[in-house]
């Protein structure tokens, strides 16, 4: 079974311009995370879906930052406009309930604002 | 959450058993011990899980105290590719058996396995 599935792995795009990352998470899975990594502040859960709702997003910086899951097999995490501080990879996860905290990350889209 | 505390970085010999310690102290009764790694340039991936008793899987074993208050991951035989960020987290288990949402990651201990 495939993994759960970024895209893009990297992007580079200059400041004020939008960026949609996007991710499939594992079939089946019902819980959907996204979290920020950075060197300053470290993993950092930004926001999480749960039968495609979304449950918290206390973890969202600010306005500029926006997620959807229109159905069950896709999310995307849309920033706009992009700031330099932005400049991280981006994680997707997603969880099967009943399975505790297994979480199955993808292997990330590595963002910078230039 | 309870907190964990975890030294910031440790060396291990390849071959050898990799021990990393985590504090919990402040783990409460239906708080599990959730262990993840990070190697470099990929995402998180889940080692192995407990709530009081050790446990054992293919790739790590898991000792926790009688007391809950710290266990150990054990990695038997350190190979360079365990080289990695290895995260304790301690998170609860609602009522109905299944888990919060939430998986907060602190800033883990780097392992670093050298020939």
């Amino acid at each position: 079974d495939a993994g759960v599935i970024q895209s893009p792995r990297h992007e580079v795009t200059e400041m004020g311009q939008e960026v949609t990352l996007r991710c499939k998470p594992i079939s089946g899975h019902d819980y959907l995370f996204w979290y920020r990594q950075t060197m300053m502040r470290g993993l950092e859960l930004l926001i999480y879906f749960n039968n495609n709702v979304p449950i918290d997003d206390s973890g969202m910086p600010e306005d500029r930052f926006s997620a959807k899951m229109p159905n069950a097999s896709f999310s995307t995490l849309k920033i706009q406009p992009s700031e330099p501080r932005d400049s991280a990879v981006y994680f997707c996860a997603s969880r099967l309930q009943g399975t505790g905290n297994t979480i199955y990350f993808g292997e990330g889209s590595w963002l910078t604002v230039v | 959450d309870a907190k964990t505390t975890q030294p910031p970085s440790m060396d291990c010999a390849e071959g050898r058993a990799a021990n990393l310690p985590c504090n919990h102290s402040t783990i409460s009764g239906n708080e599990y011990v959730y262990w993840y790694r990070q190697i470099h340039s990929q995402g998180p991936q889940y080692i192995i899980h407990g709530l009081k008793n050790n446990e054992t899987n293919e790739m790590a074993s898991l000792i926790i105290t009688e007391d809950r208050k710290s266990s150990t991951l054990i990695l038997p035989h350190a190979t360079l590719r365990d080289t990695a960020v290895y995260y304790c987290i301690v998170r609860g288990i609602n009522a109905g058996g299944t888990s919060y949402g939430k998986l907060t990651f602190g800033q883990g201990t780097i392992l670093t396995v050298h020939p």
